[in-house]
């Protein structure tokens, strides 16, 4: 199976901070990741697919890069609503594997 | 589009259980249907998914020979059985549409996860 490994674990940050969260797979998996976001009690949102591909809908300060093993999630000027948890995901074949986690607090 | 999911709730330990995942607003057998946990404090974890058109399963290793996936296509409704429960079992468990663009894979609508506590 292909393990995601994300950093840091949780971070602090202000509003307006630019925030960016690391993800390795640990085999090549070219542009295959996607990227999630967690809100306590809610269902997991779609960010990013492929990525840097930004899903509908979602705001423009959230941007995805990478490719092969090395990939990031950057938050541009965190917004109060930002505060959660954020999950990469490897979709380059199953069982489609997600890192542990990444959670922001103020 | 939504998914509307139900489940038991509480279960015994050595007991099944069955989630239920209800599609609408969409067309229910165009795209495979995944399910994925998340016990308390934890990650999410992948279990498998299903191709409501054909019926066709692909599962965790982890879950092999304990899970069964399922559909109804007249109702366009998802099921998720689990077999064998202990605690470990206890988690939210959410079921979410696979889309594909491009060839990239990801999960772009979910149910609202369904929280099943394994007690005795």
């Amino acid at each position: 199976d292909i393990q995601m490994t994300q950093s840091p674990s949780s971070l602090s940050a202000s509003v307006g901070d630019r925030v960016i969260i690391t993800c390795r797979a640990s085999e090549r998996i070219r542009n295959y990741v996607n990227w999630y976001q967690q809100i306590p009690g809610k269902a997991p949102r779609l960010l990013i697919y492929g990525a840097s591909s930004l899903q509908s809908g979602v705001p423009s300060r959230f941007s995805g890069s990478g490719s092969g093993t090395d990939f990031t999630l950057t938050i541009s000027s965190l917004q109060p609503e930002d505060f959660a948890t954020y999950y990469c995901q490897q979709s380059y074949g199953a069982p489609y594997t997600f890192g542990q986690g990444a959670k922001v607090e103020i | 589009v939504q998914l509307v999911q139900s489940g038991p709730g509480v279960e015994k330990p050595g007991a099944s259980m069955k989630v239920s995942c209800k599609a609408s607003e969409y067309i229910f057998i165009d795209y495979y249907l995944h399910w994925v946990r998340q016990a308390p404090g934890q990650g999410l974890e992948w279990m498998g998914r299903i191709n409501p058109h054909s019926g066709a399963t692909e599962y965790a290793q982890k879950f092999q020979g304990r899970v069964t996936m399922t559909r109804d296509t007249s109702s366009s409704t998802a099921y998720m059985e689990l077999t064998s429960l202990t605690s470990d079992d206890s988690a939210v468990y959410f079921c979410a549409r696979a889309h594909l663009i491009s060839a990239f894979y990801h999960f772009d609508y979910w149910g609202q996860g369904a929280l099943v506590t394994v007690s005795s």
